[in-house]
């Protein structure tokens, strides 16, 4: 069956520093792959997608790319600020079945300081 | 647009109890689907509909069931709360699109003592 592992948290880093949290997955098929971020008491919301392999999705500084040949979907962004404080998921969509269900990892929960 | 709205947002039950959380979309999307949320343990699917008519079990179904209501609302019954249904639940929805992403309620904190 599918699978997402992410990288053990908490994570926690000063404003300014480099972010990477790792996404590996394992999947049948050509699944599209997800990173969601969860703010406290909140639901999730989409933070950036990719449906193919190669593919860059990016959203508010925060980037990730598809790479098929390591399996991996690892999240960066270059200057984090406080605000990023979050949980965030990575999960990856079915590529069949007309329900496309998410599969998602443990999630990470993210702590920057001032 | 409201999105994904779900009540109520706080329940304490008693072992034994039932209650039915609702949810509901005003984005016209087919599939829609129930989650839990434990700590360490990300979001697991309950159940999901992928269309109005049908529903199917998802990775942890037990102890739970549903009802598509129409194409707005689903809903999620349990009929005899056990304190290992202490969590948080989600409510999410996605359109007909093969990349569309799922869309995700505020969620609802459950108790059950």
């Amino acid at each position: 069956g599918n699978s997402v592992t992410q990288m053990e948290g908490p994570v926690t880093l000063s404003e300014e520093a480099f972010l990477t949290i790792n996404c590996t997955y394992t999947a049948t098929g050509y699944p599209s792959l997800f990173w969601y971020v969860q703010y406290p008491g909140e639901g999730l919301q989409l933070l950036l997608k990719a449906t193919k392999a190669d593919d860059k999705g990016s959203n508010k500084g925060f980037e990730a790319t598809y790479r098929k040949e390591t399996t991996s979907f690892h999240l960066e962004k270059g200057s984090v600020q406080v605000s990023d404080s979050a949980v965030y998921f990575c999960a990856l969509s079915a590529s069949s079945g007309s329900a496309r269900q998410l599969t998602f990892g443990s999630g990470t929960q993210l702590t920057v300081l001032p | 647009n409201a999105g994904v709205t779900q009540t109520p947002k706080f329940q304490v039950l008693k072992t034994g109890q039932s209650m039915t959380l609702q949810c509901a979309q005003d984005m016209n999307h087919n599939s829609m689907y129930w989650y839990r949320q434990d700590p360490g343990m990300g979001l697991r699917l309950i159940y999901y509909s992928a269309s109005e008519g049908t529903t199917d079990k998802g990775e942890v179904p037990n102890g739970y069931n549903v009802s598509r209501l129409n194409k707005r609302e689903f809903s999620l019954r349990l009929e005899s709360a056990a304190p290992s249904q202490t969590s948080v639940y989600f409510c999410a929805s996605r359109g007909t699109s093969p990349i569309n992403e799922q869309y995700f309620g505020p969620g609802t904190r459950l108790t059950v003592t």
